[in-house]
């Protein structure tokens, strides 16, 4: 399978643990980015990368979230201290750069639910 | 700032009946627009994307949208529903401001019910 993975699929963790997600994007591809997706809401940008350089961070990424793409391939998403607001679908997605017209894909997700 | 606007929280149809999941949108830039489908547990796919090439853009599974810069809409239509149709439908807009990321902006979703 060559499509954008994550992994895990799915974590529960306590209110207070860090947590670390991993994204494999598709191996050609320059562009990283992960969202947010809660439930009945659409998905919600948090933060970009071009090759290993975070370019973008939105509002949303708190000081306890932290994403990293050390290589330029494969990136990482940590969140410490977790709270209970930040239960949600974590979607990692790819591309080619260059055009706003170049479609993104996306992964199945990483699933945080904190208790 | 760019934004899309989904019209229809929930919408169900017959199948075998069209199809209409309306979507409005807010650009200060020529948009760059899509339709992305979720189906239950499973990841979101591309359905179909306005490149400006054609304002009539056909996408897979017998869906299309129709660009009118007029209205600012971009709504996703299909002439005969099918149960495999029933998901979750996002209208998306991608960013084209000054950073220029691509990132991409989403509408709160259209949950689209086919019934037999």
């Amino acid at each position: 399978d060559t499509g954008v993975s994550q992994d895990p699929r799915h974590k529960i963790t306590k209110r207070g643990q860090n947590v670390t997600f991993r994204c494999d994007p598709i191996s050609e591809h320059n562009r990283l980015y992960w969202y947010r997706q809660t439930l009945g809401q659409g998905p919600e940008f948090l933060t970009y990368f071009q090759n290993e350089a975070q370019l973008e961070k939105s509002r949303l990424l708190s000081d306890r979230f932290s994403a990293e793409r050390p290589k330029g391939s494969f990136s990482t998403l940590e969140i410490q201290r977790t709270e209970q607001g930040d239960s949600a679908m974590y979607l990692c997605a790819s591309n080619l750069g260059g055009s706003s017209y170049n479609e993104q894909f996306f992964g199945p997700g990483t699933r945080l639910t904190v208790l | 700032a760019q934004s899309v606007t989904q019209l229809d929280s929930h919408v169900s149809v017959s199948e075998g009946t069209p199809v209409l999941l309306r979507c409005n949108y807010s650009s200060s830039y020529s948009p760059s627009l899509f339709w992305y489908v979720q189906h239950p547990n499973k990841g979101l796919q591309l359905l179909l994307k306005y490149t400006s090439a054609a304002t009539l853009v056909k996408g897979i599974n017998g869906f299309e949208a129709e660009f009118k810069k007029s209205e600012t809409s971009f709504h996703l239509t299909k002439p005969s529903a099918h149960m495999s149709d029933a998901a979750e439908y996002f209208c998306v807009v991608s960013d084209r401001g000054s950073s220029n990321t691509g990132k991409l902006i989403f509408g709160q979703g259209t949950t689209l019910q086919v019934k037999p």
